[in-house]
């Protein structure tokens, strides 16, 4: 299994420009979720996912957009990109059965806005 | 919301010694505490969980420790290796089918050979 996979592994915008951040996972789980990582803070969650078809917000969805057609992806849309979008983005998906649960994060996309 | 604190941001030990890095949430409905292990360039690693209705949970040479009166757990790294050297990070959530995950600051740890 590769696991959870995210591509690009950086990338500069310029102010304005839109991209997507794609994620992938291989462990046919249900959850999904993006997360960004800024210099002395925590993981903040942007979006997740329950299953495929389900989307809901998090603490900072302003600015991002996301889908999941299939069980396996689960891409992140930058609608218009701004400098404080600057930062490392991780996607994380999560296996839950009874009172078990385990979350793996992928490596991170590092985004740079000028 | 819920609000997670995390103390100390930094934290120096002595191979071979303890460490213990303690946290503190918010909001009495959240039960399950896990922590993640981060190094560098790489994404969070979960090395322990714990539940509400569990007290202590332990994993070889980590524990976790669970107040849920005081709201405050903790993670107990025993007989420290350089390989702990790491970035953890702390978080809670309200129920198991709730994905809102909050996470703590962040503690630097880093094991002096």
């Amino acid at each position: 299994n590769a696991g959870v996979t995210q591509t690009p592994k950086f990338q500069v915008l310029k102010t304005g420009q839109s991209m997507t951040l794609q994620c992938a996972q291989d462990m046919n789980h249900e959850y999904m979720s993006w997360y960004r990582q800024d210099p002395g803070m925590g993981l903040r969650l942007i979006h997740y996912s329950v299953g495929a078809g389900i989307t809901d917000q998090g603490e900072v969805p302003n600015g991002y957009n996301v889908s999941r057609s299939t069980t396996e992806d689960f891409p992140l849309r930058l609608l218009s990109a701004a400098p404080s979008q600057t930062s490392v983005y991780f996607c994380a998906s999560s296996y839950r059965q009874y009172a078990q649960e385990t979350q793996y994060f992928g490596p991170g996309t590092r985004l740079l806005v000028l | 919301g819920e609000n997670v604190e995390q103390h100390p941001s930094t934290l120096s030990v002595q191979e071979g010694d303890s460490a213990v890095i303690k946290c503190t949430y918010s909001d009495s409905a959240s039960n399950y505490f896990p922590w993640y292990k981060q190094e560098l360039g790489k994404g969070p690693q979960l090395i322990i969980d714990i539940r509400s209705n569990v007290g202590e949970k332990k994993d070889q040479r980590i524990a976790v420790t669970l107040n849920k009166t005081a709201k405050h757990f903790s993670l107990h790294i025993t007989e420290t290796q350089p390989e702990d050297s790491a970035v953890y990070f702390c978080a809670a959530r309200m129920g198991f089918g709730n994905e809102k995950l909050t996470f703590g600051t962040g503690t630097r740890l880093t094991i002096i050979p």
